[in-house]
């Protein structure tokens, strides 16, 4: 069985500060991890997706996720926060072969950006 | 474009009264499936269809129905709604999943009031 821990209900940082959105997951098998995002009232948006390429993988907007097996995480991260990121942030992984693409949702992480 | 359309957007009902959420998609994609997003719960699947004629029960299926009798179309049904089951409704699509690493695309959301 598959899950995905957002150990951060909640993150408020200032505009030009880095962004840290923290996710760590469990899958029985090689799984697909990515980042959504969600504006106020707005539909889920992909920002980034890994799917067992390069550890690192790059995203829309500056952000980058690095997927990290030993530590089951797979941390959001962008340099400099703009006031637009300002949004909920949801941390998705899918397991391999045999499964019918389901994925599991994290709780989400509320990014407050402030000036 | 490519889109995923839900019909409608905003919905406030009274309980027991049956209504159907509409969503549909230009993309040819096999996969359809249906969410629902609570606070602090993040996003659960009610059901999913791989292809025409093929659903199947997600993490919450009880309570809704489904039908996938074309392609494109993947509405959601709730014969007798309760108030437990207001909440924001997402639909989403992708190619047949292989290896979990497609992409879901995501409707801009049915907010559903149960009075």
């Amino acid at each position: 069985a598959q899950s995905v821990t957002q150990l951060d209900s909640h993150v408020s940082v200032s505009e030009g500060t880095p962004v840290l959105l923290r996710c760590n997951y469990s899958s029985s098998y090689s799984p697909s991890l990515f980042w959504y995002v969600q504006h106020p009232n707005k539909g889920l948006q992909l920002l980034l997706k890994y799917t067992s390429a390069a550890t690192l993988v790059k995203g829309i907007n500056g952000f980058e996720a690095e997927f990290k097996k030993s530590e089951t995480s797979f941390h959001l991260t962008k340099p400099s926060a703009h006031m637009s990121d300002a949004a909920e942030y949801f941390c998705v992984v899918s397991e391999g072969p045999g499964t019918a693409s389901k994925l599991t949702f994290g709780t989400g992480t509320r990014l407050q950006v402030t000036l | 474009e490519a889109q995923v359309t839900q019909n409608p957007r905003y919905l406030i009902t009274v309980t027991g009264k049956k209504l159907t959420v509409t969503c549909s998609q230009n993309m040819n994609h096999e996969y359809m499936s249906w969410y629902r997003q609570d606070p602090g719960l993040g996003l659960r699947q009610i059901y999913y269809s791989m292809n025409v004629e093929v659903t199947d029960k997600g993490d919450v299926p009880e309570g809704y129905k489904v039908s996938r009798k074309e392609k494109r179309n993947f509405p959601l049904i709730l014969e007798s709604p309760s108030p437990n089951q207001t909440s924001l409704y997402f639909c989403a699509s992708s190619s047949i999943p292989v290896l979990a690493k497609n992409i879901q695309y995501f409707g801009a959301g049915t907010r559903l009031s149960v009075l």
